[in-house]
């Protein structure tokens, strides 16, 4: 598509259940990037995809946050067992060779 | 996670004036960028900066690369009530497994028309 797709757009969750959060990234665009931004806050990052290496990890909080990119192109984010400290708008983007991030609207998580 | 120490945290000013916000680091950055949020929107970028000293100029907007390459500056000239966002400064490295960006923590722009 045009720009990068996210859905859903927004997803309110019990405490404790699993959510699973998805990125379409720009068609073609090799990197794609999952960051969370809290109220009033700036962007944290959390995963980076590339090609085919390895993803880089380091953001990622806790172990209940994991994601995958299957076929190079769609990206899920997926965070188990919720926390009400996860609420947050996940944001996905994408770029064609790690410069000029192009980013989705986002995910608003809340959990309650 | 690491961010950008970036100041104002908020700005209210009148239709017309001129902005200044700026963002400084501890770390050194191959790139310096420039986003600007509206509401329920993913950050768009504004302006992106590769050389140290670099001063680019896109429209009303014009920022600096610090030639230590730790920090940034971003002028608004002339704003406009759609000047109105939250205002990311963002640096990258490249090299490694990672081009990932580290952002700061945004300047709110309100102005009144």
């Amino acid at each position: 598509g045009a720009g990068v797709s996210q859905s859903p757009s927004n997803k309110v969750t019990e405490k404790g259940k699993d959510v699973e959060l998805r990125c379409d990234p720009i068609s073609g665009h090799t990197a794609l990037y999952w960051y969370r931004q809290s109220l009033g806050q700036g962007l944290e990052f959390l995963i980076y995809f590339q090609g085919n290496s390895a993803p880089d990890k380091s953001g990622l909080p806790s172990d209940r946050f994991s994601a995958e990119r299957t076929g190079g192109s769609v990206s899920t984010l997926t965070i188990q067992r919720t926390q009400q400290e996860d609420s947050a708008v996940y944001l996905c983007a994408s770029s064609p060779m790690g410069v000029g991030y192009t980013f989705g609207s986002g995910t608003r998580l809340t959990v309650v | 996670g690491q961010q950008l120490n970036q100041s104002p945290q908020s700005m209210f000013i009148q239709e017309g004036e001129d902005v200044s916000m700026n963002c400084t680091s501890s770390s050194i950055f191959n790139t310096w960028l420039w986003y600007k949020q509206d509401p329920g929107e993913g950050p768009v970028l504004l302006i992106a900066l590769y050389k140290a000293g670099e001063l680019t100029s896109n429209g009303r907007l014009t920022a600096q690369f610090g030639i230590t390459r730790k920090d940034s500056f971003l002028n608004i000239s002339a704003s406009i009530p759609s000047d109105v966002g939250i205002y990311f400064c963002a640096g990258q490295l490249y090299g490694g497994a990672t081009n990932k960006l580290i952002f700061g923590t945004g300047t709110l722009l309100a102005v009144q028309p």
